[in-house]
């Protein structure tokens, strides 16, 4: 599992609803990412944590959140989930930037 | 600004082909370059990578990727193809410097018929 748990794996929210997904790597690395996946359009980088303790924005950050809570955890907030928010959730983790990244599961959010 | 291309969104091969995947990026310098693969319903894996030095790079499952700054082309090879491959490979740029993010291209979905 590449070092790395996702939850929930699948979640139906309503329009309006909040919801966090979770994520926990145990490799001990530095950086901790969060990207959605859409058909056609590849990973795009939601939010990423270079170390414990910052964060920043990536190329689709509105409607997002995030918490580094340690250097093992790193969770994603939908305050208020939108039906454009339905996508495939990954959350992957590096010893650095721009190196090897290690992939979760995902998980697999739809918003009526 | 920084961009990874793959022009081919799906390729058919039979099994027992040869492969040929193709990556296109745009970057200052030489970045890190990546091949990873992602079957139905499951995370991204790391094929092989290219850092610097010998610019043709074996991975895992008996892929290849082969780089070529004048072109700047990663492209991902493999000479025979198994039905398990089928898969969606994406090409990676990355770079070990502060304020870089790992950009990916859109992906190629793989069929391999029998």
């Amino acid at each position: 599992n590449a070092g790395v748990t996702q939850t929930p794996k699948f979640q139906v929210l309503k329009t309006g609803q909040s919801m966090t997904l979770q994520c926990a790597q145990d490799m001990n690395h530095n950086s901790m990412y969060w990207y959605r996946q859409d058909p056609g359009m590849g990973l795009r980088l939601i939010y990423y944590s270079a170390s414990e303790g910052t964060t920043d924005k990536g190329e689709v950050p509105n409607g997002y959140n995030v918490s580094r809570l340690n250097k093992r955890e790193f969770s994603l907030r939908l305050e208020s989930a939108a039906p454009s928010q339905t996508s495939v959730y990954f959350c992957a983790h590096g010893q650095v930037e721009g190196d090897t990244q290690y992939f979760g599961p995902g998980t697999r959010l739809t918003v009526l | 600004a920084q961009s990874v291309t793959q022009p081919d969104i799906h390729i058919t091969v039979s099994e027992g082909a040869s492969l040929e995947l193709r990556c296109n990026y745009s970057y200052g310098a030489t970045p890190y370059l990546f091949w990873y693969v992602q079957s139905p319903g499951q995370g991204l894996q790391l094929l092989l990578k290219y850092f610097s030095g010998d610019t043709l790079v074996q991975g895992i499952k008996g892929f290849e990727a082969e780089f070529k700054r004048s072109q700047s082309s990663f492209n991902l090879r493999k000479p025979s193809v198994h039905w398990s491959d089928a898969a969606e490979y994406f090409c990676a740029v990355g770079r070990n410097t502060g304020g870089f993010k790992t950009i990916f291209g859109a992906g190629t979905r793989l069929f391999v018929k029998a």
